[in-house]
């Protein structure tokens, strides 16, 4: 199993809807997580971060993490075309004191007006 | 406040050349970890620099080599160029704090293409 798995997508959603990304993580991960944005051609940029369990929420993204499930995803409320890019989810090694990260492949997400 | 810079911001090699990219971190930060990202794919761990030492390497050949500068700046090096190394390579810098939960900053990256 790869550390972290990023299977869904591409997923396509109209302007206004709520868009759900998820990830699974294995046991090599320590338990926070970050969410990174990546537009064509550029390099990701962090979204979220989110460290217990629970819901955490920025603005139109809400990010919950599922200890118990291994298990954590993102959601974009009132989605917009601008929102279209390619959204990773990363995790830290667990046996890593610097925190070297594993990234899942990324989900496609497009928002048509 | 800067954010992380790279340089340069593309570069085209041949199969057996050597380069070396650039990176400097966020103000503040004293980490810098190297990331290499094939199309379609997410972010590889290449190695990661603390207090001028590596500290920890990902599945990468011995070809890959960094260092990292008193100024907490920091080089990667790639020798003998193969065809499979042209990926977007990406530097993220962070602080190490205390209990972890170290968030990293990338990069724009320097796209690196091998003919």
């Amino acid at each position: 199993q790869k550390e972290v798995e990023q299977n869904s997508g591409p997923l396509s959603v109209p302007e206004g809807a709520i868009a759900s990304l998820n990830c699974t993580y294995s046991d090599r991960v320590s338990q926070s997580f970050f969410w990174y944005r990546q537009y064509s051609g550029k390099s990701p940029e962090l979204i979220m971060s989110i460290y217990s369990n629970g819901d955490k929420e920025d603005g139109r993204f809400t990010a919950q993490l599922n200890k118990a499930s291994q298990y954590v995803s993102l959601l974009i409320r009132d989605s917009q075309p601008s929102d279209s890019a390619t959204y990773l989810c990363a995790g830290p090694d667990r046996g890593s004191t610097l925190g070297r990260l594993y990234f899942g492949r990324g989900t496609q997400l497009t928002v048509w007006p | 406040d800067a954010g992380v810079t790279q340089s340069p911001t593309h570069l085209i090699k041949t199969r057996g050349q050597q380069v070396t990219l650039r990176c400097s971190p966020k103000s503040g930060h004293d980490t810098v970890s190297w990331y290499q990202q094939a199309l379609g794919q997410g972010p590889q761990f290449i190695f990661q620099y603390y207090e001028e030492e590596e500290r920890q390497r990902g599945n990468f050949p011995d070809r890959f080599s960094g260092h990292q500068f008193p100024n907490y700046s920091s080089e990667l090096n790639v020798n003998a160029l193969l065809l499979g190394d042209s990926a977007l390579y990406l530097c993220a810098s962070s602080f190490i704090r205390t209990g972890g939960y170290n968030e990293q900053f990338f990069g724009p990256g320097t796209r690196l293409t091998v003919l």
